[in-house]
């Protein structure tokens, strides 16, 4: 996806280790965010972004934490990942906070094994 | 109850067709709404967004909009098999929280 990448793609890692994801945007963008996507849920918000070393939590944000310390650069991390956090994990930028849309990173495959 | 609901599916239409995709929302204040398509194994893509009432048309897609009924709704005329995909409704309140709610998708699949 053009100016928003994820890494890695996919990882499997076993439970109770730390695991932490990045986001990395080119856009500018102020606001960041990171979902998470299961089956019958849908997608859920974990935290966000609106600004360098500002965050906030989302709907779905116990068991993780999020850093932005650039604004180009959004982390988000596990503490002690366990089974429950296997999911597929989406970043997302967007100009404005409640209008435009988002645009997706492709995305990272979790397993906690 | 769900913020957003959708018919999970699968909806099935021949090449050609219109398809119509039904979104309904909980939060009678929710402004913003948004269709977004995602294809297998890939991440969701924006195809419409609509704030006012009424209709929204772009290409062979046609968003409407009811704040009175709490729903939304996603046409696609001329269905191409390219159009199979999960479609994602996002409906957000600016007064209550600065996220977005997303429905579970509907799964379409245009029959050749």
């Amino acid at each position: 996806d053009a100016g928003i990448t994820q890494s890695p793609r996919h990882k499997v890692t076993e439970t109770g280790t730390p695991v932490t994801l990045r986001c990395h945007q080119t856009e500018n963008h102020r606001y960041m965010y990171w979902y998470r996507q299961d089956p019958g849920h849908g997608l859920r918000l974990i935290h966000y972004s609106y600004g360098v070393k500002d965050t906030d939590k989302g709907e779905v944000s116990d068991g993780y934490s999020v850093s932005r310390s650039k604004t180009e650069d959004f982390l988000l991390t596990l503490e002690s990942a366990t089974s429950s956090q296997t999911s597929v994990y989406f970043c997302a930028i967007s100009e404005n906070l409640n209008r435009g849309g988002y645009t997706f990173g492709s995305g990272t495959r979790l397993t906690v094994v | 109850q769900k913020e957003v609901e959708q018919n999970s599916g699968p909806l099935s239409v021949p090449e050609g067709a219109i398809a119509s995709l039904n979104c309904t929302y909980s939060d009678r204040g929710s402004q913003s709404f948004f269709w977004y398509r995602q294809y297998s194994g890939k991440s969701p893509e924006l195809i419409m967004s609509i704030y006012s009432n009424g209709d929204k048309e772009d290409g062979r897609f046609t968003a409407q909009l009811n704040k009175a009924s709490q729903y939304v709704s996603l046409l696609i005329r001329d269905s191409q098999p390219s159009d199979s995909a999960t479609y994602l409704c996002a409906v957000n309140n600016p007064n209550t929280g600065n996220q977005f709610y997303f429905g579970t998708g509907t799964s379409l699949t245009v029959i050749p």
